[in-house]
Formats: structure tokens, sequence, C-alpha cells
């Protein structure tokens, strides 16, 4: 089974501040782990994934993620946030096949 | 803008109406998704069809029927639904069945509203 949680249902940051979305993930096996985004009205848009190799993945749109084996976890960073990084964010966790499991979603709110 | 397209954007139908969902996937893929995102609930897979087989079918109720004629293109055929099916309906596709390390690629979503 696999299984995925986002702890926190929204996250507020200061426009040019450091940003962090946790997530911590429930697998056996390798963990294949994505971080998705979406706008209001918006399908959701892939940022980027981890599947093994550097814990350290960079994705699109100066986002990057920390996976953690020891703590099970695949936080989303980025170093300096924009108003328009306000959105929906999901991270996923996928080692079945098709079976893509979703967090429940955290809502970024970037403050000017 | 992702190279998948979900029409209608929204729809709004009675519980005795039959409607049906379109996608399509302009990127070459030959898996393909149903997601139901209701408010305050993780995504939900509903079905996924690889190589127009479908491969998965998550106890999704017999109202819900999908169909996949090729590989570039998914319909949900919906009859008969209930008001706790109004969501945001997302298709999404993948390049290689059943690869765990793939990612998904989504459309924008039908917002359906039952009333």
């Amino acid at each position: 089974a696999q299984s995925v949680a986002q702890p926190e249902d929204q996250v507020n940051v200061a426009e040019g501040n450091p940003l962090t979305v946790k997530c911590t993930y429930s697998v056996s096996g390798n963990p294949y782990l994505f971080w998705y985004v979406q706008y209001p009205n918006r399908g959701l848009q892939f940022l980027l994934k981890y599947i093994t190799g550097d814990n350290l993945v960079k994705g699109s749109y100066g986002f990057e993620d920390e996976f953690n084996k020891s703590q099970t976890s695949f936080h989303l960073k980025k170093p300096s946030a924009l108003v328009s990084d306000s959105a929906l964010y999901f991270c996923a966790v996928n080692n079945a096949g098709n079976m893509l499991t979703f967090g429940g979603g955290t809502r970024l709110m970037v403050k000017p | 803008e992702t190279g998948v397209t979900q029409t209608p954007r929204h729809l709004v139908m009675g519980m005795t109406n039959k409607k049906s969902l379109k996608c399509e996937q302009h990127l070459g893929h030959n898996a393909m998704y149903w997601y139901k995102q209701s408010a305050k609930k993780p995504l939900e897979l509903m079905f996924v069809y690889s190589l127009e087989e479908r491969v998965e079918n998550n106890s999704v109720p017999s109202r819900f029927s999908p169909e996949c004629p090729n590989s570039s293109h998914l319909f949900l055929h919906l009859h008969t639904l209930q008001p706790e099916d109004s969501a945001l309906y997302l298709c999404a596709s993948s390049r290689k069945p059943g690869l765990s390390t793939d990612t998904q690629y989504f459309g924008p979503g039908t917002r359906l509203t039952v009333l």
C-alpha cells in the first residue's frame, strides 16, 4: 500500500521569503514522488519528481525538492517566494504501476 | 497548455440526464486516466486505460462509464448521476503504461454540477 500526507492545509509566506510545503509518504519499496501545482479553475501542472539519485531535485519555476529517506519526507522548497506562486500544491507517490496516490493538498498564500 | 484538452469545461446536468465528458491528448502517450477532485478530499483515481484497454477501475459506480476508442481520446459517459457526483473531473495521460516513474500530464478539467 502507498500513502502520502500533507500536514498543512495552508501555508502563508511573505513575498521574497523562502517557502516550504511539507509532504511525507509511506510506501513499500522504492518511492517515486511527484509535486503538482493547481491554479484556480485549472488542471494540475507538473512541477518536479524524485526517482533516484540526488536528494535535491530541481524543477520548474525555481522550485526544488529535498528528499529525506530516513524521515520519509519530500518537502517542496523555493528560496524566494513570488505572489504568483499562490496556488494549491499536491504531492503524490507512485510505486504501483499506474496508481498515483495524492495528498490532500496545501494552499500556499504569498503576501506582498 | 499541457497537451491535454478537455471539453466541456463546465457542465450542469439534472439527475436524469445523460452526458459525456471528452478528453484528448496530443502528446503521443499510451495511457490515459480519469480522476475525480471533490472539495475537501484528495484526488481519486477512477479509471486507467493502457493502450486502449481498461486496466484499473477503482470501485467506481456504474453510472460512470468510460470509453477509450484510441490512444488519443478518452470519454466519460454519465447517466443518472447524484448531487454528490458534483466535482472537477480531470483527465491525464502518460507515456508508458504501468511505469511508476512516468509523469502524468493533466488537462484543465470539467467542472460538473449535478442538480
